[in-house]
């Protein structure tokens, strides 16, 4: 079955640092989300973007944080600068379309990102 | 405020048995609610879906009820194993196209 990728698998930085994570959902779903999960709590949406458009970033510490989908593709989400709270799971999803029948988000294995 | 509530202690049984996570949300009128596993370390894996016109789905030995009334979902693991155990997710869609996630409950079955 395809998967979305994500890499790095693990990343540290030290705080202050600039971080990117790349993500290339499944070949042909539209529509793309990063999530960020912070041990022993659920997933927390970042942004969604539907082809190359940002679809909802509300959520999005934006003085730091940036995400692009240039060509509706593969996306990559960054923090500038990093800070020690920003120490989390970081989870690609994808989904075919948005009012699919089967509206099930497919994920990637994550990044775990650590900040020192 | 919006919330999606989950049992915050791990669920601890035997093999063998049924365990029952419990998902209560406040706030929202989902058109259906998810359900998904995730392993330590690992991204959430879909496992069942219900919409609102329906009461239960079943899948194996998954079964899934909603109750809009109660704005309650239980999730059940009939003849538990031990490799049932992880955490489980429930989650809803919050409009647009937006799928929001509780805390998870943590279940360990053990042989």
């Amino acid at each position: 079955e395809a998967e979305v990728a994500q890499s790095p698998r693990y990343k540290i930085t030290e705080k202050s640092q600039a971080v990117a994570f790349w993500c290339d959902p499944i070949s042909g779903h539209a529509t793309l989300y990063w999530y960020r999960q912070i041990l022993g709590q659920g997933p927390e949406l970042l942004v969604q973007f539907q082809d190359e458009s940002v679809v909802d970033d509300s959520q999005l510490p934006k003085d730091r944080f940036s995400a692009e989908r240039l060509k509706g593709v593969d996306s990559t989400l960054k923090i500038q600068p990093a800070e020690l709270g920003d120490s989390a799971m970081y989870l690609c999803a994808s989904i075919n379309k948005p009012g699919d029948t089967l509206e099930k988000l497919f994920f990637g294995s994550g990044t775990q990102l650590s900040v020192l | 405020s919006q919330k999606i509530e989950q049992n915050s202690e791990a669920l601890n049984i035997q093999e063998g048995k049924t365990a029952t996570l419990t998902c209560n949300y406040t706030n929202y009128s989902p058109a259906y609610l998810q359900w998904y596993r995730q392993d330590p370390g690992r991204g959430p894996v879909f496992l069942l879906l219900i919409r609102e016109n329906e009461k239960e789905k079943r899948k194996e030995r998954l079964k899934v009820t909603f109750d809009t009334t109660l704005k309650q979902s239980l999730f059940h693991i009939t003849a538990s194993q031990p490799a049932d155990s992880a955490t489980y997710l429930c989650a809803l869609q919050a409009g647009g196209f937006k799928t929001i996630f509780g805390a998870g409950t943590r279940l360990f079955v053990k042989a």
